[in-house]
């Protein structure tokens, strides 16, 4: 299967700033995805990012507070905008293993608290 | 949207078989059943999928009911290191790449 390294792990941001999360992949994936974990929740499908097109958002995420670049097929990067308190959570990105042998990779996350 | 109801939590003894139902009664016919864990500080685990027909890996069994509106990850025989929370996911057919997570089964094993 493949492996995903994330960074950074963790993070604490000042409200208003921005993080960017970076996701590299051992192989090349047609497509990544980005899911935001709350506090004591599930995971929720941010975007499905196809390189060298446009990410596609899920409904109540949207491109200015969650911009993603896609650049080649290894590797993508969530910004995490104008942050507030309620960012707070785990991000991390995913991918499908060619041929869903192995079904969905995911890496370990990237811890977010903004104070 | 597909749907997953699972029980929020389970428990179980170490060395006993652990059955872990979930219900998704809006499946589509060509959507696959994948289950995840996820152990504390870690991004969730591939497990197993299947579509139609039970299957077996050396992690752990996936029954499937024959009208597939549920299904049963099996784990034969507990570990502590099993403990986690589950979840049971679509993907594939009208849901292509993306994984629609229930709440999760919080399983706990005992010593």
């Amino acid at each position: 299967s493949a492996v995903i390294s994330q960074k950074p792990s963790r993070d604490i941001c000042q409200r208003g700033t921005s993080l960017t999360i970076q996701c590299q992949v051992d192989s090349q994936v047609t497509m990544m995805f980005w899911y935001r974990q709350q506090p004591g929740q599930s995971l929720t499908l941010i975007a499905t990012a196809n390189q060298g097109s446009e990410a596609t958002y899920e409904s109540g995420f949207v491109i200015d507070k969650f911009p993603i670049s896609r650049p080649n097929l290894t590797f993508s990067t969530l910004t995490v905008s104008n942050m507030s308190p309620e960012d707070s959570s785990i991000y991390l990105c995913s991918v499908e293993v060619p041929k869903a042998i192995y079904g969905y990779t995911f890496g370990s996350g990237t811890r977010l608290t903004v104070v | 949207d597909a749907k997953t109801t699972q029980p929020n939590s389970m428990e179980s003894n170490e060395e006993e078989p652990v059955h872990l139902p979930c219900n998704h009664s809006t499946i589509s016919g060509t959507d696959y059943i994948h289950w995840y864990r996820q152990l504390p500080s870690q991004g969730p685990e591939y497990v197993i999928h299947g579509l139609t027909s039970n299957v077996n890996n050396r992690m752990a069994s996936l029954a499937i009911a024959e009208d597939r509106k549920s299904s049963t990850l099996i784990l034969h025989r507990a570990t502590l290191r099993d403990a986690a929370v589950y979840y049971c996911t679509f993907a594939g057919g009208t849901s292509y790449g993306k994984l629609t997570f229930g709440q999760g089964t919080i399983l706990t094993v005992h010593p």
